[in-house]
């Protein structure tokens, strides 16, 4: 089975502190991907990467960086977090598709965590 | 026009029923789509690829419309464990490679009831 794992179920941080959320699979996918889930907004994509040191800005990049120094590893970082960074966070990998044309895979996700800023 | 548009619902059903969900997607270039299911304060699994003009699992079909560019779910004899949020996801092609990333729509929550 595919596993998908992050560091924390639940965080509460103080805004201003740096915050470092990590995200390991155990499946060798080439890529991994961030979101959060906000009520109402529902999935948004913040970063991807499709090899190791490799990365790409998704839809809502602004505050956030990653990183991505092992091919099984991709954490997500808050340089100095802010309330309206409060949110559900999820990772998920997926194979690389075979390029144009060809069938996208899925993604399988992490359990989440529960991000608070206060 | 949103990238995927899906009635959000609450479809409240009792148990046995059949329900479908609709979605709508923008993107011409999308070649795959997915049904995942998302439990409350869990994260999402897929529940069906689509690939072609449709298939089916059991008590689960899905439609697919690349000219009209929609999608549906058909759920049949529905169970209270269906009571979940179902989202829609076209993949994100744009012509090159996209690296494998998926819109999701906002989905659909359905509650089946005894």
């Amino acid at each position: 089975d595919v596993k998908v794992t992050q560091s924390s179920r639940y965080l509460v941080k103080r805004t201003g502190e740096k915050v470092f959320l990590e995200c390991v699979q155990d499946m060798d996918h080439e890529n991994m991907f961030w979101y959060r889930q906000d009520p109402g907004l529902g999935l948004r994509l913040i970063y991807f990467s499709y090899d190791v040191k490799m990365k790409e800005k998704g839809d809502i990049p602004e505050g956030y960086s990653v990183s991505r120094e092992k091919k099984e590893r991709f954490s997500l970082i808050l340089e100095s977090a802010s309330t309206n960074q409060t949110s559900m966070y999820l990772c998920a990998s997926s194979f690389l598709a075979g390029g144009p044309g060809s069938s996208y895979n899925e993604q399988f996700f992490g359990p989440g965590t529960r991000l608070t800023v206060l | 026009r949103k990238e995927v548009e899906q009635d959000p619902g609450p479809f409240n059903v009792p148990e046995g029923a059949t329900v479908a969900f609709n979605c709508t997607y923008s993107n011409s270039a999308s070649q795959s789509f997915f049904w995942y299911r998302q439990d409350c304060r869990k994260e999402p699994k897929l529940l069906m690829s689509v690939y072609s003009s449709g298939n089916e699992d059991g008590r689960f079909t899905a439609q697919l419309n690349r000219a009209s560019q929609y999608i549906s779910l058909l759920i049949r004899d529905s169970k209270l464990s269906d009571s979940a949020t179902y989202l829609c996801v076209p993949d994100s092609n744009a012509g090159g490679t996209s690296y494998g990333k998926l819109t999701f729509g906002q989905g659909t929550i359905l509650t089946v009831h005894p």
